[in-house]
């Protein structure tokens, strides 16, 4: 069925590297993309969206990258830093009009200093 | 006020009481969302209300109902709680459904 997913559920990189969390989507209609920021004990923060007439859009060092072929959503961070260790969230629209956002279920990221 | 603000921070409740959670913004956002968050299912949509006067069912609706009777304020009521709507709540709002969504701080939520 159609779903928002993520491949890796953990990622741990060495501070100083980028880092790059996936997402997988599976319907082909859907058009906005965001990532999200959790940290422990807050609430998501936007970091950044894309929509599906782009491929890439970037960022303070984040990018976002989007391959509307294989349904394929990327978040590449640039010289990764230990206030960068959180879970992120990708979101999508799957229908045009006021549907809202759907959540993918998270990948942490921890930074090694 | 400066975004949105969740009340209660948290709190616990019996099972079978009534509890409402306010969000309220101040950015003039028109649309509002509910979500819950538990460990290992992410963010789920509960009601969500895309303008003042309208409101829509999310993934999870059951147990839960939402008012929108003006722009700021969004509160989410459970009738009669049950130990499954122990979760984290969080409020969010964007100024279009096809904008980013802004969140609250949550309000942890223990029902026993």
């Amino acid at each position: 069925g159609e779903s928002v997913g993520l491949h890796l559920p953990t990622l741990s990189v060495q501070e100083g590297d980028n880092s790059i969390i996936n997402c997988a989507y599976s319907n082909s209609a859907s058009d906005y993309f965001i990532w999200y920021k959790q940290e422990s004990g807050k609430g998501p923060q936007f970091i950044i969206d894309i929509r599906s007439n782009m491929d890439k859009r970037q960022g303070q060092r984040v990018t976002v990258l989007l391959n509307k072929t294989v349904k394929h959503l990327s978040l590449q961070i640039a010289a990764t830093q230990p206030g960068d260790s959180a879970v992120y969230f990708c979101a999508e629209t799957r229908n045009s009009g006021n549907t809202p956002l759907v959540f993918g279920k998270g990948t942490r990221l921890s930074v090694i200093a | 006020i400066a975004g949105i603000t969740q009340a209660p921070t948290s709190q616990i409740l019996a099972a079978g009481r009534r509890m409402t959670l306010r969000c309220t913004q101040d950015m003039r956002h028109n649309a509002m969302y509910w979500y819950r968050q538990d460990l290992g299912l992410g963010l789920r949509l509960i009601h969500y209300s895309n303008t003042a006067g309208t409101t829509g069912k999310g993934e999870v609706p059951d147990g839960y109902s939402v008012s929108r009777a003006n722009t700021d304020d969004f509160p989410l009521t459970l009738a009669s709680a049950v130990p499954s709507q122990t979760s984290v709540y969080f409020c969010a709002s964007s100024a279009g459904t096809k904008l980013g969504q802004f969140f609250g701080p949550g309000t942890r939520l223990t029902v026993l």
